[in-house]
């Protein structure tokens, strides 16, 4: 059951910063908001998960609303290497049997 | 840390024949879970194991799909009598988990693509 909404796809320029949206409107009080992103031939790679503070670790910021119904994944200077379908998953925290990753988010980083 | 392994990479079988895949996890993590992904979505889990045991199995998982981990440590997949609709990528992913530990996100292996003619 879809509990993400997140654009199909997303263009951005190579050094710019890359803001991916979720929408995550049902998202209940013990869910985390969890981001993923797979390069093309590999398996998913974990980025980031917070629950309603916004957080930052080496490779990218999560900034979630005040109302926790949606969040923006920000990727401060996006290279070709970033290019890859990323999703955002809310879930309980470490229940991965749970997950719903959906199709995700496209991003084409461009030179 | 060397990541979690699959193997094969790639497998091409017909209509009807057996296959099995295996799995091994980054050493330590004691918690392995199996997905599948098909062309155009993201993966959808099948099953997971807390070392030995194997704790839930989705609907996806039929009669025809067999997973173990008999030593807790590496696992296997096979699916009897395969279909096209297998067709898909297996990914397998670890991690570690725990009252007293460091609960770490999901590590995938870059899975085993399998396609059935």
């Amino acid at each position: 059951d879809a509990k993400t909404t997140q654009p199909t796809s997303m263009d951005c320029a190579e050094g710019r910063a890359a803001n991916l949206p979720c929408n995550h409107s049902t998202i209940s009080g013990n869910e985390y908001v969890y981001w993923y992103r797979q390069i093309h031939s590999q398996g998913p790679q974990y980025i980031i998960h917070g629950l309603k503070n916004n957080e930052t670790n080496e490779m990218a910021s999560l900034i979630i609303t005040e109302d926790r119904k949606s969040s923006t994944l920000i990727l401060p200077h996006a290279t070709l290497r970033d290019t890859a379908v990323y999703y955002c998953i809310v879930g309980p925290l470490y229940n991965f049997n749970k997950f719903y990753f959906g199709s995700g988010t496209k991003l084409n980083v461009k030179p | 840390d060397t990541g979690v392994s699959q193997d094969p990479r790639h497998k091409i079988t017909k209509r009807g024949q057996n296959v099995t895949f295996r799995c091994d996890p980054i050493s330590e993590h004691n918690r392995l879970y199996w997905y599948r992904q098909t062309l155009g979505q993201g993966p959808e889990f099948l099953t997971y194991f807390q070392n030995e045991a194997q704790l839930e199995k989705s609907r996806l998982l039929s009669d025809r799909f067999s997973a173990e981990r008999p030593k807790g440590s590496f696992s296997t997949l096979e699916i009897q009598r395969t279909e096209q609709g297998d067709s898909a990528m297996y990914l397998c992913a670890s991690r570690l988990a725990g009252q007293r530990s460091y609960n770490s996100p999901l590590h995938f292996g870059n899975g085993t693509r399998l396609t059935v003619t």
